[in-house]
């Protein structure tokens, strides 16, 4: 699986977008971008996944660049309850044991 | 409702003995995953199951056994060979290869 590369944190005022950036350079043309996020001593959570369109759900935004070396998640109105941190992998989405693998992650701090 | 439950949340344990973490799913999923996850650090790998009967080493399996005797069920035992089990155990599931995986709320073990 490609490896990935985050920010170590960033911070968001609340109601205004949090725009969390990925670089994935040597992502293969099978592989997904996938996001997850944990907050502070739970289980991470799924918010979305992409292959090369951009894709919206009712958690995030994922933006996908042309040459697919680097995606954006967006949260368009981030609250209180969104701080965590969050994980940007890339995998193929057929691989036999479906394994993540997580990097550190971006810790996101929404501030009121 | 449907969901991984994992128990105890904290569990304690003196050094040299062994201890099981429980994590059951009634979500119906094929595949079920541990990870533990260290202070400050992404989640690594310890064993997936695909399949009743079946299961493979992740990235960090020694020290580690599992079984999968029934669909629903992944109990993970923590040896007294394990030389840092001190962590955070993450128990997963997925529908199938190549879904997402949903997690459970995690143990805390603390060996001393």
């Amino acid at each position: 699986d490609a490896k990935t590369t985050q920010p170590t944190s960033m911070d968001c005022a609340e109601g205004r977008a949090a725009n969390l950036p990925c670089n994935h350079s040597t992502i293969s043309g099978n592989e997904y971008v996938y996001w997850y996020r944990q907050i502070h001593s739970q289980g991470p959570q799924y918010i979305i996944h992409g292959l090369k369109n951009n894709e919206t759900n009712e958690m995030a935004s994922l933006i996908i660049t042309e040459d697919r070396k680097s995606s954006t998640l967006i949260l368009p109105h981030a609250t209180l309850r969104d701080t965590a941190v969050y994980y940007c992998i890339v995998r193929v989405r057929e691989t036999s044991g479906s394994r993540l693998t997580f990097g550190e992650g971006t810790q996101l701090t929404v501030n009121p | 409702d449907g969901g991984i439950t994992q128990s105890p949340k904290y569990l304690f344990r003196k050094e040299g003995q062994n201890v099981t973490l429980s994590c059951e799913q009634n979500l119906n999923h094929d595949a079920m995953y541990w990870y533990r996850q260290d202070p400050g650090q992404g989640l690594r790998l310890i064993y997936y199951s695909q399949i009743v009967n079946d299961f493979q080493k992740g990235d960090i399996a020694e020290g580690y056994s599992v079984s999968r005797e029934k669909k629903e069920s992944f109990p993970l035992t923590v040896t007294s060979a394990q030389k840092n089990p001190t962590a955070f155990y993450l128990c997963a599931s997925t529908r199938d290869r190549g879904s997402e995986q949903y997690f459970g709320p995690g143990t805390r073990l603390t060996v001393t």
